[in-house]
């Protein structure tokens, strides 16, 4: 069964700092990984999706990175902003099984202060 | 591009009551639609998948006869929470992706959720 692990589970940072947020699975074998932005009250916003075959994708300041080999996912956010603030979900669809389903983590809850 | 509308946002019902809450695609066809069950500080959790035209598959531990799953056409799929109970108060969101099977690259879009309160 996939297990999807993300840590911190909260991270607050001042205006301008580089961060990083960590995702880890447990079954290595999956189709692609997706992150997600969720604010408070609110559904899932998509971030970017990696392909089991890529290593990274990119969108504006955010970039996501992939080793499938050792169940590992970055988000890096540069130039944090206050309103980069809120609950960032990893989730995997595995390859194996039942492959068409997203397992998420609990998320990281980042609070960005000016 | 790919917006997922999903209503009502907020609903507060009496115990007993059946609700009903939609999930549109509004600009894109949704061959496959899921519905998440979300609790606090909590990751969501999938109840159900449908593809449009067919029955909806449930996952281990959801009621069907509960949790009424529609998806009658590529940009509607409805989800009737039968005879509600406080148990069932929780935050439901419905995802929509493009693209048929199970092995789709295309992501998922998620609907802004439901915040459901049964009294």
């Amino acid at each position: 069964k996939q297990e999807v692990t993300q840590i911190p589970a909260a991270l607050s940072v001042p205006e301008g700092e580089n961060l990083v947020l960590n995702c880890s699975f447990t079954d290595s074998a999956i189709y692609n990984l997706q992150w997600f932005r969720q604010d408070p009250g609110k559904g899932l916003t998509s971030l970017l999706l990696i392909q089991s075959s890529q290593r990274e994708q990119t969108s504006g300041r955010l970039n996501a990175s992939l080793d499938k080999s050792s169940g590992r996912s970055t988000l890096y956010i540069a130039a944090s902003q206050p309103g980069d603030s809120a609950t960032y979900l990893c989730a995997v669809r595995s390859s194996g099984g039942s492959n068409y389903k997203l397992t998420f983590g609990k998320g990281t809850l980042l609070t960005v202060n000016p | 591009g790919a917006v997922v509308s999903q209503h009502p946002s907020w609903v507060i019902c009496k115990s007993g009551t059946s609700v009903k809450i939609e999930c549109r695609s509004l600009d894109f066809q949704a061959t496959t639609m899921f519905w998440y069950r979300q609790f606090p500080k909590q990751s969501l959790m999938l109840m159900a998948t449908s593809n449009e035209g067919s029955k909806a598959t449930y996952e281990q531990g959801v009621e069907k006869d509960k949790f009424l799953i529609n998806h009658a056409s590529l940009t509607l799929s409805t989800l009737t929470v039968t005879s509600a109970h406080p148990e069932d108060s929780s935050f439901y969101i419905c995802s929509a992706r493009s693209g048929g099977g199970t092995l789709s690259n295309q992501p998922q879009h998620f609907g802004d959720g439901t915040r459901l309160s049964i009294l």
